[in-house]
């Protein structure tokens, strides 16, 4: 079946303004993560979501970072004014149940902030 | 989770095999080790995992010392379009109790370049 899927693939923004980004785990998937890619480091974990509920938003940078899951499927994270340290390649993964089986990523969104 | 270590870069020859080492000491008994790669701008690949005995799949072999705190993934055939940075994960089985994150914590991994 299709895999996780994530849009924009690129998107570049100006310093100040408020981006969108989309994740589609794969269908069936109860837990889905976030997690931010600098240059040359391994991914961070930003925040995960069982179905709709946000169940640890622990790596989440700062309040101008916000993910939300609606309907358990589809997540989309926010961030707001954004800065130039917040240039990033942002990955999504999803797992089967609970969280700790095994994790699947999309190709992930690179934002370039200038 | 328990912290691993991994050689920042190694090479290997196509065709030969691949062996790259993970040391992780503080792992406890419930803590699996799983293997990830990234190949340059895709994201990050499953490859396999295990808790005390070693595995096999289609893409690799995962081979866990007796006591655990260290493992080798083992690509037997490696490729050029193995040369990809690899990460080596402990996790435990089951969620913290109290919160704490539940995403899996990379490392820098080895950078594995096969040689043509």
């Amino acid at each position: 079946g299709a895999g996780v899927s994530q849009s924009p693939r690129y998107k570049v923004a100006k310093r100040g303004q408020d981006v969108a980004l989309r994740c589609d785990p794969i269908s069936g998937h109860v837990s889905l993560f976030w997690y931010q890619q600098a240059l040359g480091q391994g991914p961070e974990f930003l925040t995960y979501f069982q179905n709709e509920a946000q169940l640890d938003k622990s790596g989440l940078p700062s309040d101008r970072f916000f993910a939300e899951r609606p309907e358990g499927s589809v997540s989309t994270l926010k961030i707001q004014r954004t800065q130039q340290e917040d240039s990033a390649v942002y990955l999504c993964a999803s797992s089967l149940a609970t969280g700790k089986e095994t994790q699947y990523f999309g190709p992930g969104t690179r934002l370039l902030v200038l | 989770d328990a912290k691993t270590t991994q050689p920042p870069s190694m090479d290997c020859a196509e065709g030969r095999a691949a062996n790259l080492p993970c040391n992780h000491s503080t792992i406890s008994g419930n803590e699996y080790v799983y293997w990830y790669r990234q190949i340059h701008s895709q994201g990050p690949q499953y490859i396999i995992h295990g808790l005390k005995n070693n595995e096999t799949n289609e893409m690799a072999s995962l081979i866990i010392t007796e006591d655990r705190k260290s493992s080798t993934l083992i690509l037997p055939h490696a490729t050029l379009r193995d040369t990809a940075v690899y990460y080596c994960i402990v996790r435990g089985a089951t969620r913290r109790s109290g919160g704490g994150a539940d995403g899996l914590t990379f490392g820098k991994g080895t950078h594995l370049i096969i040689q043509p």
